[in-house]
């Protein structure tokens, strides 16, 4: 078990240029969560997956961002028209009905907008 | 949504000290607490849950304590090292279902040799 993955690790972009994260969870979860970290914050939690279906989506996610999860396995979140406020880690977490609610983060993609 | 309160300032302790974070909530009771902990440039790693009905927990040298009364949790590190140093996060779920979970700004917890 490899535990969950991101790719990339990092990202420096311009303000304006669209970005994709992907997120590979463990293998036999099927939850899989998409949060949102600046300096000095907790975690804000951004979307959700049970499946491929996307059950809840936070009010921080705005219309530029968008976030997939095809065939119930690895994820993507996408940015679209970056801005120097999205500058943050992009954290995700899966979980399965086995591990009830405790949920396991992979190391994060760092995003810099400049 | 839940409130969650935790110390922001940092929590220096001699190595071999209990260290106790703290995490207040407000609005209505959690049916269970969580706590992790998170290394710079790391995700989160899951430490323990307490739930509504427990009143302590214990996994080797760490101890929670969950009070649904005064909707406090208490993290306690007894015989800390320096390895312990990292940030804390307190963890609840939201009240909508049990998956949205609600983070602290968590405790950075340095342990001084």
């Amino acid at each position: 078990d490899t535990g969950v993955s991101q790719d990339p690790r990092h990202k420096i972009t311009k303000r304006g240029q669209n970005v994709t994260f992907r997120c590979d969870p463990i293998s036999e979860h099927n939850r899989l969560y998409w949060y949102r970290q600046t300096l000095g914050q907790g975690p804000e939690f951004l979307t959700y997956f049970q499946n491929e279906a996307q059950l809840e989506k936070s009010r921080l996610l705005s219309d530029r961002f968008s976030a997939e999860r095809p065939k119930g396995s690895f994820s993507t979140l996408e940015i679209q028209r970056t801005e120097q406020g999205d500058s943050a880690m992009y954290l995700c977490a899966s979980s399965s009905t086995g591990t009830g609610e405790t949920q396991y983060f992979g190391p994060g993609t760092r995003l810099l907008v400049l | 949504s839940q409130k969650i309160e935790q110390n922001s300032e940092a929590l220096n302790i001699q190595e071999g000290k209990t260290a106790t974070l703290t995490c207040n909530y407000t609005n209505y009771s959690p049916a269970y607490l969580q706590w992790y902990r998170q290394d710079p440039g790391r995700g989160p790693v899951f430490l323990l849950l307490i739930r509504e009905n427990e009143k302590e927990k214990r996994k080797e040298r760490l101890k929670v304590t969950f009070d649904t009364t005064l909707k406090q949790s208490l993290f306690h590190i007894t015989a800390s090292q320096p390895a312990d140093s990292a940030t804390y996060l307190c963890a609840l779920p939201n009240s909508g279902g049990y998956q949205k979970v609600t983070f602290g700004i968590g405790t950075k917890l340095q342990v001084i040799p």
